[in-house]
């Protein structure tokens, strides 16, 4: 089945602990992204990646990390969680030639206390 | 800094009836319009895309398309109570950025 899995679902912590949500596509797809939702905000996205060691900021990289080492794989990294971190977290992947994410894992709920 | 406008509603519509969905969008040079469905705690799912000016019709749901008016609707004809979620529009402009608007909460009375 073709799908995006995100890792763990949902995550409490601590201010300042690093902690890492992971993110994985079957599909082959070389366009993957993080995007954080907030009520009244929408989604905003964090980082993207167009191909393996390729990464870009997106509107709200400030306190991410992401790499990607290899084509499937997409994990963001939160060096030191701050309570303003405490968000629903998306990964997605598109495929080339078409315009959209089309897509999404299945959120993570990031609670920084 | 590039936006994508949306009312946040909630647009309550009874069952049968068409809802319209509306959004606008800042940035002149976007060239993919989409529409997602998110229903609550569920990740953004795709069901429509638009490139051209124009309409696109897809069984119920049509996507309008008006790039003079930086303007992108989603009509939903003969709404049904399972259509009851958020709509999330988003715009791809010409870089490689995708922006969503806050998304439209709609509800769909029996």
């Amino acid at each position: 089945e073709a799908q995006v899995t995100q890792n763990p679902r949902y995550l409490i912590t601590v201010t300042g602990k690093k902690l890492t949500v992971t993110c994985s596509q079957n599909m082959n797809h070389e366009y993957m992204s993080w995007y954080r939702q907030d009520p009244g905000l929408g989604l905003r996205q964090i980082y993207y990646s167009m191909n393996v060691e390729v990464t870009d900021k997106g509107d709200v990289p400030e306190g991410y990390k992401v790499s990607r080492k290899e084509k499937r794989n997409f994990p963001l990294i939160l060096e030191s969680p701050s309570p303003n971190q405490t968000s629903l977290y998306f990964c997605a992947s598109r495929p080339t030639g078409t315009g959209s994410e089309a897509f999404f894992g299945q959120g993570t709920r990031l609670t920084v206390v | 800094q590039k936006e994508v406008e949306q009312n946040s509603g909630p647009l309550s519509v009874p069952e049968g009836a068409i809802a319209s969905l509306n959004c606008t969008y800042s940035d002149r040079g976007s060239q993919s319009f989409f529409w997602y469905r998110q229903y609550s705690g569920k990740s953004p799912e795709l069901i429509m895309f638009i490139y051209s000016n124009g309409d696109k019709e897809d069984g119920r749901f049509t996507a309008q398309l008006n790039k003079a008016s930086q303007y992108v609707s989603l009509l939903i004809r003969d709404s049904q109570p399972s259509d009851s979620a958020t709509y999330l529009c988003a715009v791809k402009g010409s870089g490689n950025d995708m922006r969503f608007g806050a998304g439209t909460r709609l509800t769909v009375k029996p």
